[in-house]
């Protein structure tokens, strides 16, 4: 059974940093990409990164380019979200999701993981 | 980047009713689209990919159809579970993008 499982949110302070983990078990996760998904309260989603199977290739879009960084850990089945100069708009759940290719739609999704940006 | 226009923005039905979720791309995606179903407190679930084929462990009351710009979600017979919010995604290019969602509630 394909399973991720994020952890690491919490509430920060603007300006701070916070690093999200996805744990991945039940398919191989060196063959995978691996992508974060943000979802704020009561809006809709939003992609936010991708890495892909082997970590040498990285996409973001505008709003977290330069801000965040996506990296995988392939013997830990581990992916992280790194978090640099938090803004209030970065308040949001977030998720880790499985794409098999490039361009590919997210077939398997983590149960998310709260971060709240607040002074 | 590519817009997704998804409408209606909200939906009320009956049991047993037939629903309709739009969703329509700023330009070709050449059916680089996927459905999502998301249920409240939950992450969202794949239901559709490719415009319309069915993702495992989906019930068949579920499809999808369009081509080019205009893409669509039927469910049939809608069941008291399929009370949620349902997204459209583009991942023909980079960035991806989602429609802003269609929540769908029973009459």
């Amino acid at each position: 059974e394909v399973q991720l499982v994020e952890s690491g949110g919490g509430l920060v302070q603007p300006g701070s940093p916070l690093k999200l983990s996805c744990a991945a078990s039940g398919f191989t996760f060196s063959s995978n990409w691996l992508n974060w998904i943000r979802q704020a309260p009561g809006k809709g989603l939003e992609w936010v990164a991708s890495i892909n199977p082997d970590g040498s290739s990285t996409y973001y879009p505008d709003t977290v380019k330069g801000r965040f960084v996506v990296s995988k850990d392939n013997a830990k089945n581990t992916g992280y979200l790194q978090m640099n100069n938090l803004r209030s708009e970065d308040t949001a759940m977030y998720y880790c999701a499985r794409t098999r290719y490039y361009g590919y739609y997210f077939d398997y999704w983590g149960q998310g993981v709260m971060v709240t940006v607040s002074s | 980047d590519i817009q997704m226009t998804q409408s209606p923005a909200s939906l009320s039905a009956s049991l047993g009713e037939t629903v309709t979720i739009e969703c329509r791309a700023s330009e070709d995606i050449y059916n680089g689209l996927a459905w999502y179903q998301q249920k409240p407190g939950k992450s969202p679930q794949l239901l559709i990919y490719n415009a319309n084929s069915l993702h495992t462990g989906v019930p068949s009351r579920f499809s999808g159809s369009g081509s080019g710009t205009q893409y669509s979600l039927k469910i049939n017979s809608l069941q008291s579970e399929d009370v949620a919010s349902y997204f459209c995604q583009q991942y023909y290019d980079y960035p991806y993008t989602f429609g802003a969602g269609t929540k769908l509630e029973l009459k």
